[in-house]
């Protein structure tokens, strides 16, 4: 089993729907939950930072960790063509940072 | 404030040749990272570094070297490229840790023909 494990996608929706997107990940030890997003031809940038168990919402983005289930969560409500890029989780544990592979989402205006 | 700064943008080479890459930081940042990303790989750590004169292996060094010999740069070297060398390359620099927020540079497009 891979130590974090994300759906590459590709995943499209029209504008307006909901986005879920998830990672599962298989080392105790993460304590720290990023999502990054990565525009074409970019450099990643932070989304969402979480730490332990919980929600957090900023505007229309909410993240979730489950660490019971080892499983993390973003949700992006009214989803807009902007929000086309590709999403990594990232978590951290015993002084590395770990990546999922990135899920491409696409809007369609 | 530029934030991070790779240079270049794009190169190609032929197998056996060397180059090096450049990332720049100007936030003033202790560690800073190189990693490559590859079409369902995900981003993979080549090498980092926790401070100027610094520098520790990540999970994939095989054919790379760095130097951090000024805390606001940070070199990645080919000594002799490879076609499996072909990547997009990324510097990410924090301030406080691998759990601290990283800053990606715009990446840079390398072919190794």
């Amino acid at each position: 089993q891979k130590e974090v494990e994300q759906d590459p996608g590709p995943l499209s929706v029209p504008e307006g729907a909901i986005v879920s997107l998830n990672c599962t990940y298989s080392n105790s030890a993460f304590q720290y939950f990023m999502w990054y997003r990565q525009y074409s031809r970019k450099g990643p940038e932070l989304l969402m930072y979480t730490y332990s168990s919980g929600n957090k919402e900023d505007g229309r983005f909410t993240a979730q960790v489950d660490k019971s289930s080892k499983y993390i969560s973003l949700f992006i409500r009214d989803s807009q063509p902007s929000d086309s890029a590709t999403y990594l989780c990232a978590m951290n544990g015993n002084n590395r940072l770990a990546f999922g592979k990135g899920n491409q989402v696409v809007v369609i205006p | 404030n530029a934030g991070v700064t790779q240079t270049p943008k794009f190169r190609v080479l032929k197998t056996g040749q060397s180059m090096t890459l450049l990332c720049a930081q100007d936030m003033n940042h202790e560690y800073m990272y190189w990693y490559r990303q590859d079409p369902g790989m995900g981003l993979r750590l080549i090498h980092y570094s926790v401070g100027e004169g610094t520098t520790a292996k990540g999970e994939v060094p095989d054919g790379y070297n760095v130097s951090r010999l000024k805390k606001q740069n940070f070199l990645l070297g080919l000594e002799s490229a490879a076609p499996s060398q072909t990547s997009v390359y990324f510097c990410a620099s924090c301030l406080a840790g691998f759990h601290d927020t990283q800053y990606f540079g715009p990446g840079t497009r390398l072919t190794v023909l």
